[in-house]
């Protein structure tokens, strides 16, 4: 099972809305609605922004949301901060026959 | 408050057998899966496998032949091997908490265990 696609970079100003990308297929994204996001700022473990495709876990602000169509699921930062700096991965379950996690290949966030 | 540290060796040389242990603090591992995943120095997050406070696992495809997953719920602990480490093991290695089910999300992270692999 191949990794799930996102861009390698996204970059924007403060106060700008940027959206990223995770591509995957039937196997994973497209039949599940159990897509994660997950930031990890450097030298620091990831911690989760969104599960269950769009839920928001207590303590995410709202300017994060998540969406899904298909087998691409989407996370939007609206009204970029200077704090959202970082690497955010996607991360789809993909059945408990197989392998049961599949991780994004992260995308470099940039707040100019 | 929970919370998860990883333990490991640090360096290993080829062929040795990496093991590496979660320890959980703060709470239990009932009720929760237990996932161990690793970050390599190119930064991609690969998922190894996991195991339920009832001890059943799953392995991911790639690396099942040599991994080996453990858990001591009397300790609050869970453990890895990985046999015939090479350089290609080289990574940060994190346990995180599996809210399995209709979750399948990692709402705890470790800060994550360096591991080298080099002769």
């Amino acid at each position: 099972q191949s990794a799930l696609t996102q861009p390698a970079a996204v970059s924007g100003s403060p106060g700008q809305s940027i959206t990223i990308s995770c591509a995957g297929s039937i196997s994973d994204v497209g039949t599940f609605n159990l897509v994660s996001w997950y930031q990890q700022r450097p030298g620091k473990a990831p911690t989760v922004i969104i599960s269950q495709v769009s839920q928001r876990p207590s303590g995410t602000p709202t300017r994060f949301s998540g969406s899904k169509s298909g087998n691409t699921a989407s996370l939007t930062i609206s009204g970029l901060q200077a704090e959202d700096e970082g690497d955010y991965y996607c991360c789809s379950y993909a059945g408990q026959q197989t392998l049961a996690y599949v991780f994004g290949t992260g995308t470099r966030v940039t707040v100019l | 408050q929970v919370q998860l540290q990883e333990s490991g060796p640090g360096l290993l040389t080829p062929s040795e057998t990496l093991s590496l242990t979660c320890s959980v603090s703060g709470g239990s591992l009932s009720g929760y899966a237990w996932s161990w995943i690793r970050q390599s120095a190119g930064g991609g997050l690969e998922w190894i496998g996991r195991i339920f406070s009832n001890g059943k696992i799953n392995n991911s495809p790639v690396l099942w032949r040599r991994i080996t997953m453990s858990r001591d719920t009397s300790k609050n602990q869970v453990f890895l091997k990985m046999t015939s480490v090479t350089a290609a093991d080289t990574a940060v290695y994190f346990c995180a908490r599996d809210i399995y089910g209709s979750g399948s999300y990692f709402d705890l992270w470790g800060q994550g265990s360096l591991v080298t692999v080099a002769s």
